[in-house]
């Protein structure tokens, strides 16, 4: 089956202590991202990465750490982490190419809620 | 920078009236997507919209794209409590970025 695993689903942690949220997708697709949700904010891009190798920041860098060593994996690390960052982490992945007009749709996980005391 | 408006953030309908949500970018779009995302779930897409003035229909649902490729509108007609949930609007800035810019959503809730 089709789909993009994230681990943990929920965490609550304290300040300062380093964590990691997994990403996986089993569709070899290229692209994948992070996004945060917040109330009334929407997504928001963290990171996002074309290829292996390759990544970029979105609109809210800031805090967080993105690494694309092999396809498949994109996890997202936040080094000391704050209370603002306590929210729903979506990772995705899609098929979307640089240059083309494809769909590109995104493939979300099911989310990571996070709670940083 | 550049940004993804879109109202309203809430609907409060009857089941059977229509709905509609709007965005709308400060900047020209490459592209748009629609995603539906239910209570407590993930984001799922619906579709994207390419071409200057586009509309495209699901079933109940119409996907409209402005002339100027600046803003989209998404409407249902006769809701059902099958579409609760939020609605967000996706643009892209071009077709070379992997920048995907969402609006803030609009929550959907129909009263059987």
């Amino acid at each position: 089956e089709a789909q993009v695993t994230q681990n943990p689903r929920y965490l609550i942690t304290v300040t300062g202590k380093k964590l990691t949220v997994t990403c996986s997708q089993n569709m070899n697709h290229e692209y994948m991202s992070w996004y945060r949700q917040d109330p009334g904010l929407g997504l928001r891009q963290i990171y996002y990465s074309m290829n292996v190798e390759v990544t970029d920041k979105g609109d809210v860098p800031e805090g967080y750490k993105v690494s694309r060593k092999e396809k498949r994996n994109f996890p997202l690390i936040l080094e000391s982490p704050s209370p603002n960052q306590t929210s729903l982490y979506f990772c995705a992945s899609s098929p979307f190419s640089r240059g083309t007009l494809n769909t590109g749709e995104l493939f979300f996980g099911e989310g990571s809620r996070l709670t940083v005391l | 920078g550049q940004q993804v408006m879109q109202i309203p953030q809430y609907q409060h309908v009857q089941e059977g009236e229509d709905f509609t949500t709007y965005c709308n970018s400060s900047t020209t779009l490459s592209n748009i997507q629609w995603y539906k995302q239910r209570p407590g779930g993930h984001p799922v897409f619906l579709i994207q919209l390419v071409k200057s003035g586009e509309v495209k229909k699901q079933k109940r649902l119409t996907f409209q794209f402005g002339e100027a490729k600046k803003n989209s509108s998404l409407h249902i007609t006769a809701t059902q409590t099958t579409d609760v949930g939020t609605y967000f609007c996706a643009g892209r800035l071009s077709s070379n970025t992997g920048k995907l810019i969402f609006g803030q959503g609009t929550t959907l809730q129909v009263k059987p």
